[in-house]
């Protein structure tokens, strides 16, 4: 059983274009994230969403909107799409925060978004 | 914000010998310092994870060390074999459910 899953897997579009990427856990967790992996592999945390509440919003264009429509759920909708959000987005999760630490994430096996 | 160096950026082992990976962080708050590794086309998965109040924890081959007070923290694996290349990845986090990364390790282990 897949803990965290992602689709699609490959996303290939034009400049401009609109596109969502869908994440789901399995794990019971209460908060998932949003990661983006450049080309030279470097993972930046985009945002992260607790029990459907957003909870961290990065220096990220508003062109990015996630959406949760429950706790197992966490989409990523870019509007248009630029050359430079070719990139792999991962989503993963943890449960709750407990005060002053950081649960374990598990991540997604990841989208490559390819913008022509 | 939390900012994490990672070195070397790649490292070449003969099968059988060790690797090790350093991490410095830049904020003293920082409390929980995990490691994953990334194959290729796949997720990072964590490998393991350290907490601000050990100096060490060991998983088979597997080791990280913490200096506190230095703000540096280690991965070591230990008899490598070539299902262990692969890039790995250092992480540091406050608490405040985001981590910080470092820029990735590729680790390739010559047979």
């Amino acid at each position: 059983d897949t803990a965290v899953s992602q689709t699609p897997k490959y996303l290939v579009t034009q400049m401009g274009n609109d596109k969502s990427i869908k994440c789901e856990q399995n794990l019971g967790h209460d908060t998932m994230y949003w990661y983006k992996q450049d080309s030279k592999k470097f993972l930046k945390i985009m945002f992260s969403y607790n029990n459907k509440e957003l909870i961290i919003n990065e220096t990220v264009p508003n062109r990015f909107s996630p959406k949760s429509p429950d706790k197992a759920h966490l989409n990523l909708h870019i509007n248009s799409l630029e050359l430079g959000d070719s990139a792999v987005y991962f989503c993963a999760s943890s449960r709750v925060m407990r005060t002053a630490t950081t649960d374990t994430q598990y991540f997604g096996p990841g989208t490559r978004l390819t913008v022509l | 914000g939390e900012n994490v160096e990672q070195h070397p950026s790649t490292l070449s082992v003969q099968e059988g010998d060790s690797a090790v990976i350093k991490c410095t962080y830049s904020d003293s708050a920082s409390n929980y310092f995990p490691w994953y590794k990334q194959e290729l086309g796949k997720g990072p998965q964590l490998i393991i994870d350290i907490r601000s109040n050990v100096g060490e924890k060991k998983d088979q081959r597997i080791a990280v060390t913490l200096n506190k007070t230095a703000k540096h923290f280690s991965l070591h694996i230990t008899e490598t074999q070539p299902e262990d290349s692969a890039v790995y990845f250092c992480a540091a986090s406050m608490g405040d459910y985001k981590l910080s990364f470092g820029a990735g390790t590729t680790v390739t282990v010559r047979a």
